[in-house]
């Protein structure tokens, strides 16, 4: 069946622009989860979704980054006044419980987010 | 919450095993191993995870010390499109994952 797939797979922006990055879960899977990988390094979390609602928001960086899930299903990562660091591929993964931490994560593609 | 520690990088000849390694000192009871892969420019692919006992599937073995605090990654018959960054993660009862470095391992002809 369809994996995880990410919108735009590339994106290049301005400094201080705002982008929007999707992500489509498989289908039937409740929990959706974020990460941002820099160059040479791990992904590190940035928010986890239970359904509609977002269940643990505390890697965000910063307000300037914000998440959605209106449908439960489909997501989007949305920042504000973009900077240079922000630079980096957002990876979306998803889960079919989000139950614990017996249940495996499946990761799309990425977005590489390139800020001028 | 563990932590891991693993090799920076590793070679492995084509053909033969690769062996993985991964401390993990700290992990609690109710804490899985679990282990993915990222081949360049692409998301991390899961390979396989356990709690106590050692567990094998189509794409690796994965072997778990009696006591808990290392396992090991096997991927029996290495080929050249096994070669990327491995990581060995400990998850903690919350949703979240923590990466680390991981370990690069290059598979040579």
């Amino acid at each position: 069946g369809a994996g995880v797939s990410q919108t735009p797979s590339n994106k290049v922006t301005e400094k201080g622009k705002y982008v929007e990055l999707r992500c489509d879960p498989i289908s039937g899977h409740t929990a959706l989860y974020w990460y941002r990988q820099s160059l040479g390094q791990g992904p590190e979390f940035l928010i986890y979704f239970q359904g509609t609602g977002a269940a643990d928001d505390s890697g965000l960086p910063n307000d300037r980054f914000f998440a959605v899930r209106p449908e439960g299903s489909v997501s989007t990562l949305k920042i504000q006044r973009t900077e240079r660091g922000d630079s980096a591929v957002y990876l979306c993964a998803s889960s079919l419980l989000g139950g614990g931490a017996g249940e495996t994560q499946y990761f799309g593609p990425g977005t590489r987010l390139l800020v001028l | 919450d563990a932590k891991t520690t693993q090799p920076p990088s590793m070679d492995c000849a084509e053909g033969r095993a690769a062996n993985l390694p991964c401390n993990h000192s700290t992990i609690s009871g109710n804490e899985y191993v679990y282990w993915y892969r990222q081949i360049h420019s692409q998301g991390p692919q899961y390979i396989i995870h356990g709690l106590k006992n050692n567990e094998t599937n189509e794409m690796a073995s994965l072997i778990i010390t009696e006591d808990r605090k290392s396992s090991t990654l096997i991927l029996p018959h290495a080929t050249l499109r096994d070669t990327a960054v491995y990581y060995c993660i400990v998850r903690v009862n919350n949703n979240d994952m923590r990466f680390g470095a991981g370990t690069r391992l290059t598979v040579k002809p």
